[in-house]
């Protein structure tokens, strides 16, 4: 079973759309939570680290279920330039580890 | 500032060649790692260290070697190249710091790694 799950897409919404991703952890132990982006043939950008009450930054909303084990990502109006994969990572402390989802691709079309 | 940097961004090897990769970062980042990333799968913990002179196991570390004689360089070395080791490879650092979101990691570019 792997550590942190997510739907690999694509998702494909027209410019100004709202579209969410959610994504599953395994590690009950897990303490930190975040969203990267990474464009094609790119390296992983932090996007947002996801806070236990939630929290925004701009069009981006995260959430986290901890009962649950999922974390959530909402884009709102989305742009063209918001076409990328976002990864899903989950950090458990203790082990100094970070796990990686396989990543959504999201398509934002004119 | 040049942040996390990676040598060589290209590399085509012959199967049984050996190869050294290198990662350096000018954050004074205690941590390091070094992923790969292949269609499907995500990225992958291959080793990591948390300090100079420490290296621990990630998930995928068999074929691999890696040495951390100074803080800001990580070397990730292939002793016997494999096809099933054609990849693309990043490295990451981030800040050791005390509790939770003081961890965020930063990647440099990758190496594009194809063993024939």
């Amino acid at each position: 079973r792997k550590e942190v799950e997510q739907d690999p897409g694509p998702f494909n919404v027209p410019e100004g759309a709202t579209v969410a991703f959610n994504c599953t952890y395994s590690n009950s132990a897990s303490q930190s939570f975040f969203w990267y982006r990474q464009d094609c043939r790119k390296e992983p950008k932090l996007l947002m680290s996801v806070y236990s009450s939630g929290n925004e930054d701009g069009r981006f909303t995260a959430q986290l279920n901890r009962a649950s084990q999922y974390i959530s990502l909402l884009i709102r109006d989305s742009k063209l330039s918001d076409s990328a994969t976002y990864l899903c990572v989950v950090n458990i402390i203790d082990f100094n580890k970070f796990y990686f989802g396989s990543g959504t691709k999201l398509n934002v079309k004119p | 500032n040049a942040g996390v940097t990676q040598t060589p961004k290209f590399r085509v090897l012959k199967t049984g060649q050996s190869m050294t990769l290198l990662c350096a970062q000018d954050m004074n980042h205690e941590y390091m790692y070094w992923y790969r990333q292949d269609p499907g799968m995500g990225l992958r913990l291959i080793h990591y260290s948390v300090g100079e002179g420490t290296t621990a196991k990630g998930e995928v570390p068999d074929g691999y070697n890696v040495s951390r004689l100074k803080k800001q360089n990580f070397l990730l070395g292939l002793e016997s190249a494999a096809p099933s080791q054609t990849s693309v490879y990043f490295c990451a650092s981030s800040y050791a710091g005390s509790g939770p979101f003081t961890d965020t990691q930063y990647f440099g570019p990758g190496t594009r790694l194809t063993v024939l």
